[in-house]
């Protein structure tokens, strides 16, 4: 069962900061960010695994509420190079490199 | 360059024809996946292989049949598709299989493919 992400969309102006959530009805071990633009591979942002601590990379860092099983995407004065589709996917207790990917959150950032 | 290439990049096909796509990576990685990623959908996770192995088949139709040579080289190979399958479809690699989604996966750029 695939997770779901909130909001759909969203659309900032340069600086502005954002939030984009992950959800799932599955215990969860482990969550992937993924960002991905038109026409272009998705690339790796972070993993969050169960048990580890919040990480961070320059303004965009993610959280992981095991408890919840929601994972939270962090961007902070966010860049026009922000845009693009962001994705999460999740891994329960019994995968071996199966991710199922939410639906996608689809970020703009104007200047 | 994403170290992950894969071709064509774009591939129009009748529904009574074959072909394969091909994807390469250069990053030494042991794992290999093919995606598939249509419009307004979820990624799709379609196969798994660790060392060459299948280790996942996500109930995929047999008229796409996967072939992994060596570590470095995933195929594709199409036969007989139907409209429905016209989509993106990506090639990842991660270091290991890893336990619990613990590896980070690098995608190429896709192929997209559309059935006439």
């Amino acid at each position: 069962q695939q997770p779901v992400q909130s909001p759909q969309a969203v659309i900032l102006r340069e600086g502005e900061d954002a939030v984009i959530n992950c959800s799932s009805s599955k215990a969860l071990y482990s969550v992937h960010w993924y960002r991905q633009k038109h026409g272009e591979a998705p690339v790796f942002l972070m993993i969050l695994l169960k048990g580890g601590e919040q990480k961070g990379h320059e303004k965009i860092s993610a959280s992981f509420n095991e408890k919840k099983q929601q994972s939270s995407l962090y961007l902070t004065a966010s860049q026009l190079s922000y845009s693009g589709t962001y994705f999460c996917g999740t891994a329960g207790g019994t995968s071996y490199g199966k991710l199922t990917f939410g639906q996608g959150t689809i970020l703009t950032v104007h200047p | 360059e994403t170290g992950v290439t894969q071709t064509p990049r774009h591939l129009v096909m009748g529904m009574t024809n074959k072909k394969s796509l091909k994807c390469e990576q250069h990053l030494g990685h042991n794992a290999m996946y093919w995606y598939k990623q249509s419009a307004k959908k979820p990624l799709e996770l379609m196969f798994v292989y660790s060392l060459e192995e299948r280790v996942e088949n996500n109930s995929v139709p047999s008229r796409f049949s996967p072939e992994c040579p060596n570590s470095s080289h995933l195929f594709l190979h199409l036969h007989t598709l139907q409209p429905e399958d016209s989509a993106l479809y990506l090639c990842a690699s991660s270091q290991e299989l890893g336990g619990r989604g613990n590896q980070p996966q690098h995608f190429g750029d896709g192929t997209r493919l559309s059935i006439l």
